[in-house]
């Protein structure tokens, strides 16, 4: 299986800031990933896929980069709705998720 | 708009049995791939299943190979999943995905369904 690391498992932030958060795949997965916003209480929403396409509604404050085995998704100026959890996705073989990322007001 | 309601969710004893369903609308149902994945409570995602949209392809994670079994009714827009030999560590909200492209990433999610599995 592809194990997702993804780092960190939390952080405090304040409005406007920049937010980087990683995810390390065991393996080269080809740009075969996906990043997902979590509110609590409700289903995941899609953010990112194939590592850098923006999905349809979402702002263009969150980019998705990388390639081979490490991937990144940036918020570049943090807004009140973003104050979430963060998933990464691989699905290159099978589908594996990271651990998320809690992301806390400051 | 694309929706999709799950159902079937509850408490059950260990070694005992469910059925989960998902109820598909907005979106031409047989054209695409299903999942179900699940959330233990203050924990992670897990890809649970996968169905391709003729129900011909089907996988499972290794945690529930052999015990679950999804199906799907096309002309009746909706997933479904068995779930046999209940164990307390399937103790999660199970959610309803739909692929965006065939085997890729999910591009909607429905709002889950809770499962709990306790004596």
């Amino acid at each position: 299986d592809i194990q997702m690391t993804q780092s960190p498992s939390s952080l405090s932030a304040s409005v406007g800031d920049r937010v980087t958060i990683t995810c390390r795949a065991s393996q080269d997965i080809d740009n075969s990933v996906a990043w997902y916003q979590q509110i609590p209480g409700q289903a995941p929403k899609l953010l990112i896929y194939a590592a850098s396409t923006l999905a349809s509604g979402s702002p263009s404050r969150f980019t998705g980069s990388g390639s081979g085995t490490n991937y990144t998704l940036t918020i570049t100026s943090l807004q009140p709705e973003d104050f979430a959890s963060y998933f990464c996705q691989q699905y290159f073989y099978w589908r594996t998720f990271g651990q998320g990322t809690k992301v806390e007001i400051k | 708009e694309v929706q999709l309601v799950e159902s079937g969710g509850g408490l059950v004893k260990p070694g005992g049995s469910l059925r989960l369903s998902c109820a598909a609308s907005g979106f031409t149902f047989n054209s695409y791939t299903m999942n179900w994945v699940r959330q233990a409570p203050g924990k992670g995602l897990e890809w649970v299943s996968y169905i391709s949209g003729a129900g011909n392809n089907i996988y499972y994670a290794n945690s529930v190979k052999g015990r679950f079994t999804i199906s799907r009714d096309n002309a009746e827009n909706s997933l479904y999943l068995q779930m046999d030999s209940l164990r307390v560590e399937d103790t999660a909200v199970y959610y309803c995905a739909r692929d965006q492209y065939g085997w890729s990433h999910v591009d909607y999610w429905g709002q889950g369904t809770l499962v709990t599995v306790s004596s």
